[in-house]
């Protein structure tokens, strides 16, 4: 069926250095992808989005890239802060505006 | 702009009891959600709503789950009657975009239920 994947369920990474957390998706059907984060006790909230019209969409210390050719998107954060753990779930949609969200990544930054 | 806002945000019952969680989207936001997440899983969707319409219901057990949006805005999810496995965390999201166009959705912190 329709999954979201997530290639590790864990990250450690030190304060001040990049991260990248990675996700496949199966769906080709998918057009647009999003990346969102969970804090515990939280509902997710989005970080940021890609449409399957773009390779690299660029926020304020995060990136996303997405490769159409292997259904893969990946969430590069810089210099990693202690507030930025927590759980990052990657998403795909399809035009219908249906999400479906992988397993997550627990992000753990030690100082 | 306000949340998404839910409650409660815990309940504990026992099995074969009844349960009701409330949301109120973000005002405007013509599409709702309703997820279940389950410890250590990605949130899975149970139901969308387009106004007062449901756009996608396919993953919702029936026999057990109800959902209702009678006025477009806010909307009410029911367990009846609750099993073990229904021990989740119900988060609902709204978007601001028709179902056909995707944007971002907007979470709130969800109802915890916890099954005895």
């Amino acid at each position: 069926g329709e999954s979201v994947g997530l290639h590790l369920p864990t990250l450690s990474v030190q304060e001040g250095d990049n991260s990248i957390i990675n996700c496949a998706y199966s769906n080709s059907a998918s057009d647009y992808f999003i990346w969102y984060k969970q804090e515990s006790g939280k509902g997710p909230q989005f970080i940021i989005d890609i449409r399957s019209n773009m390779d690299k969409r660029q926020g304020q210390r995060v990136t996303v890239l997405l490769n159409k050719t292997v259904k893969h998107l990946s969430l590069q954060i810089a210099a990693t802060q202690p507030g930025d753990s927590a759980v990052y779930f990657c998403a795909e949609s399809t035009n219908a505006g249906k999400s479906t969200f992988g397993d997550g990544t627990t992000l753990t930054v030690k100082p | 702009e306000a949340g998404v806002a839910q409650s409660p945000r815990y309940k504990i019952i026992e099995k074969r009891q009844s349960v009701a969680f409330w949301c109120n989207p973000i005002s405007g936001h013509a599409t709702l959600y309703w997820y279940q997440q389950i410890l250590g899983q990605g949130p899975k969707l149970l139901i969308q709503f387009q106004n007062n319409g449901v756009v996608d219901d396919s993953q919702l057990p029936k026999d057990r789950f109800s959902a209702e949006r009678l006025k477009g805005v806010d909307s009410t999810l029911k367990i009846q009657p609750a099993k073990l496995e229904d021990s989740a965390v119900y988060l609902c999201a709204s978007s601001g975009q028709g179902a056909s166009s995707n944007q971002p959705q907007h979470f709130g912190d969800g109802t915890r239920l916890s099954i005895l």
